[in-house]
């Protein structure tokens, strides 16, 4: 079964700065995707970002990108010029591609950012 | 084209009562999925439905919980006999197909007192 690991409870950036939100995951599967959402104080889950792990390039979302490891199934989310707004918990999340059990997303504990001002 | 639609957003219960969820995917979908979050825990996969067909409810506890995503209407999770481990944010997802990016709704806050 595939796992995925958030090794960061908390995470604090000053306003305007740059942070790094790691995520590790396991599978034996070489297709799935890789998402990161967000969770703000209203807990409703926002995507953030996703990638599939067929292509090399990194996505990128405005000031969000990703650092797209495969070989070290490494996933972890860089927020650029962080603001006020982007304070909230964030969840890395796995899925497969195969048709049989692709349907679920497999979460991480999640990591609660702090803005700074 | 309006979002994942959860009602009640807050639900209270007694032990014993029965507890009804629901969810209206957006417009366009037919699978949906329901997750469940545990207090200051990530989200736990539950069940995926699409339209009149359970296809997966792996993580749907064995008693008690039921779903069913009707031909007309939106998508119900229902659990019966609550008890306090059932308190937790139930969130519905949908999306157009199998392969396409998971939407949540706002989620539905369970209280059992």
């Amino acid at each position: 079964a595939q796992t995925v690991t958030q090794s960061q409870p908390e995470m604090s950036v000053q306003e305007a700065e740059t942070v790094t939100l790691s995520c590790t995951y396991d599978t034996s599967e070489s297709d799935y995707y890789l998402f990161w959402y967000k969770q703000p104080p209203s807990r409703q889950m926002i995507l953030v970002i996703r990638q599939e792990a067929y292509k090399q390039q990194n996505a990128t979302e405005n000031r969000f990108s990703v650092n797209f490891q495969k070989a070290a199934k490494s996933f972890s989310l860089k927020i650029s010029d962080s603001q006020l707004g982007d304070a909230a918990m964030y969840f890395c999340a796995y899925r497969s591609a195969k048709e049989r059990g692709g349907n679920k997303l497999v979460f991480g504990a999640g990591t609660i950012l702090r803005v700074k001002s | 084209n309006a979002g994942v639609m959860q009602n009640p957003r807050h639900l209270v219960r007694r032990r014993g009562q029965e507890a009804r969820l629901r969810c209206s995917p957006m417009k366009g979908h037919s699978h949906v999925y329901w997750y469940r979050q545990l207090p200051e825990e990530g989200l736990k996969f539950m069940v995926y439905l699409q339209k009149e067909n359970i296809i997966d409810e792996s993580g749907m506890p064995k008693e008690r919980f039921s779903a069913e995503f009707p031909k007309e209407g939106p998508s119900i999770l229902r659990i019966q006999q609550v008890v306090r481990g059932d308190s937790a944010a139930y969130f519905c997802a949908s999306s157009p197909n199998l392969r396409d990016t998971q939407y949540f709704g706002p989620g539905t806050r369970l209280t059992v007192l």
